[in-house]
């Protein structure tokens, strides 16, 4: 089955306390992408990358990193997590970053105490 | 920057009558808009995509139009069911460099049996 597949679903953290979020796809996509999901603010993109070893910046990255080492996993770093990185975070991939389908995750909710 | 705003941020209908959902966007024309469902606690899953040159796309029950002039796409669900109760997220793809969806917040649809 295609999918893509995010872990943890749930986690709850200490500000300053690293944690690493996995992302990995089964369809061999080369566009892969992190979003923020906020109430009231929508999603947000926070880095995406065009291929392995390929990442960039979106709208919001501060405070997050990004490796693309292989092609089916994008794994998001937050080296010193803190309180307003509480939110609902979605990984997606596509085939090409072109205009076609965006294929999401389940979604990583995270809590920073 | 590229605005995409999604008036209502909740929308409530009785079952059987069309539902229509309003998508506006600032400055020039995205290439593409593209609709996705979510459901509570799910990632967003992909619905229609219209092209810019395209006044009219059409899925079995769905029905998007993009008008240039207005800068606005409408998303319809013709004889709504319950089941159609969700949140519907549309979408710009900016072509260039960036190559990313900028997702508007959403609209909350609840069909009333």
């Amino acid at each position: 089955e295609a999918q893509v597949t995010q872990n943890p679903r749930y986690l709850i953290t200490v500000t300053g306390k690293k944690l690493t979020v996995t992302c990995s796809q089964n369809m061999n996509h080369e566009y892969m992408s992190w979003y923020r999901q906020d109430p009231g603010l929508g999603l947000r993109q926070i880095y995406y990358s065009m291929n392995v070893e390929v990442t960039d910046k979106g709208d919001v990255p501060e405070g997050y990193k990004v490796s693309r080492k292989e092609k089916r996993n994008f794994p998001l770093i937050l080296e010193s997590p803190s309180p307003n990185q509480t939110s609902l975070y979605f990984c997606a991939s596509s085939l090409t970053g072109g205009p076609g389908e965006l294929f999401f995750g389940e979604g990583s909710r995270l809590t920073v105490l | 920057s590229q605005k995409i705003e999604q008036n209502s941020e909740a929308l409530n209908i009785q079952e059987g009558k069309t539902a229509t959902l309003t998508c506006n966007y600032t400055n020039y024309s995205p290439a593409y808009l593209q609709w996705y469902r979510q459901d509570p606690g799910r990632g967003p899953v992909f619905l229609l995509l219209i092209r810019e040159n395209e006044k009219e796309k059409r899925k079995e029950r769905l029905k998007v139009t993009f008008d240039t002039t207005l800068k606005q796409s409408l998303f319809h669900i013709t004889a709504s069911q319950p089941a159609d109760s969700a949140t519907y997220l549309c979408a710009r793809f900016s072509s260039g460099s960036a190559r990313q969806l900028t997702f508007g917040s959403g609209t909350q649809l609840t069909v009333l049996p």
